[in-house]
């Protein structure tokens, strides 16, 4: 079964750090670029970044409200893509979803709590 | 970035009614859009992809066209599960943006 399974939603205090994870199964996933989106009430879906295949060269690109506090990374072996999160702020709070980058495969989310 | 502008974005219908959803670029992303469609508590799900493309088990209640700037999802008959929020992305450009969004409710 294709499918993508994130872990690591929490609730943190502003300033804290999280990892998210999200394990992939059913499909060829060292070759998929993959992605995060989140979404929040207020502001809709919005693409938080993507990494693309090792194949491919593995680029990483950041929306800009993350950059600088996020990083993307990925581990073939275990067939897992993750987000540390650092410097959060509240605004951070929402589901987040991994997803190919092709938007064919979505996780079920998981949620971020950023509050004191 | 890209800022696609979606139409409307409250519909109500009943069931059997043709819907239409219109999605609309800031500039031109080719055909890579991707219409999405999400009900409450879960995650978004991929309809169609390239603009027109049918994603494999989805009904073919549901079609896309368009290009360019200017792309349209219909719903030739709806049916009880089609009440949902319908999203436009593109995946033409980095960053991938989406549409506002158009909730699909009963009339």
């Amino acid at each position: 079964e294709v499918q993508l399974v994130e872990s690591g939603g929490d609730l943190v205090k502003p300033g804290g750090s999280l990892r998210l994870s999200c394990a992939a199964s059913g499909f060829s996933y060292s070759n998929a670029w993959m992605t995060w989106v989140r979404q929040t009430p207020g502001k809709g879906l919005e693409w938080v970044g993507r990494i693309e295949s090792f194949i491919s060269g593995g680029t990483i690109d950041y929306a800009a409200p993350v950059k600088g506090r996020f990083t993307i990374s990925r581990d073939d072996s275990k067939t897992t893509l993750y987000l540390q999160m650092n410097s959060l702020k509240t605004e951070d709070s929402a589901v987040y979803y991994c997803t190919t980058d092709d938007s064919k495969i979505w996780g079920q989310g998981t949620l971020v709590t950023v509050s004191s | 970035d890209i800022q696609l502008t979606q139409s409307p974005s409250f519909l109500s219908a009943s069931v059997g009614d043709r819907v239409t959803i219109t999605c609309r670029a800031s500039q031109g992303v080719g055909s890579f859009l991707v219409w999405l469609q999400q009900k409450p508590g879960k995650a978004p799900k991929v309809l169609i992809y390239t603009a027109s493309t049918l994603q494999s088990g989805v009904p073919s209640r549901f079609s896309g066209s368009g290009s360019g700037t200017e792309f349209t999802l219909t719903i030739s008959s709806l049916q009880p599960e089609d009440f949902a929020t319908y999203y436009c992305q593109q995946v033409h450009d980095y960053p991938r943006t989406f549409g506002g969004g158009t909730k699909v409710d009963v009339k």
